[in-house]
């Protein structure tokens, strides 16, 4: 089977950072992904992990850890605009079809 | 990244009748996934489209009540069939360009109300 978890909701501040965890454990494993949703609109890319370690991109950096079935994504220097839904997906290659599974996804709030 | 329509980009339907999605990308890939969102859920899968061959599909999902074309590398239809209110949904296509750059993206969405 297939479990992807990470926290329902969080609160931040503008101008701090923030950590959202993904825990998972899946058949099988070929990546991970993080994408933002804003209300209505189609998630975008954020970043995709396939080896363990730390990866950054600006002010999203994301973190992997295979042996532990975990991920982060950190947001840095906060602004009002992040405030979106944060989703964990991850990529199963069983069955041959590399189908991405995504959790349920963390609603980031930024407040002034 | 990659360059992908749908359209229509919203419809409201009766129940009973059918819609077709389509989602066109900007160039060649190998792989095309429909995913279905719900009102304040997460992403489901509902099956993934390969050129010449027919589509695979989750659980939960099957072919007369969502048929799927791939008719080439850059074209997919999704047909919501005999739709009733609880298919109200956005509807996403996404793709995959295979080897050598693993990363998916999604289009805009098509949000679907059956009344």
């Amino acid at each position: 089977g297939q479990n992807i978890d990470q926290p329902t909701e969080m609160t931040a501040t503008e101008g701090a950072i923030v950590q959202i965890n993904c825990t998972y454990q899946t058949s099988g494993f070929n990546g991970l992904f993080w994408y933002q949703q804003h209300a209505g609109e189609a998630p975008t890319f954020l970043s995709y992990n396939v080896l363990d370690g730390l990866e950054e991109k600006g002010r999203f950096s994301s973190f992997l850890s295979r042996s532990k079935g975990y991920s982060y994504l950190l947001l840095k220097e906060l602004q009002m605009k992040d405030s979106a839904s944060y989703l964990c997906a991850v990529r199963d290659p069983a069955g041959g079809y590399q189908k991405v599974t995504f959790g349920t996804g963390t609603k980031l709030q930024v407040i002034p | 990244s990659a360059v992908i329509s749908q359209k229509p980009s919203r419809d409201i339907c009766q129940r009973g009748t059918s819609l077709t999605i389509q989602c066109q990308v900007d160039s060649q890939v190998t792989m095309m996934f429909w995913y279905r969102q719900q009102p304040g859920q997460s992403l489901t899968l509902i099956a993934t489209a390969n050129q010449g061959s027919e589509a695979t599909y989750e659980s939960g999902f099957v072919i007369d009540k969502f048929p799927i074309s791939r008719p080439n590398l850059t074209f997919s239809t999704l047909t919501v069939s005999n739709m009733s209110p609880e298919d109200s949904s956005i509807y996403l296509c996404s793709v995959d360009r295979g080897q050598g750059n693993r990363e998916q993206y999604f289009g805009p969405g098509t949000r679907l109300t059956v009344t």
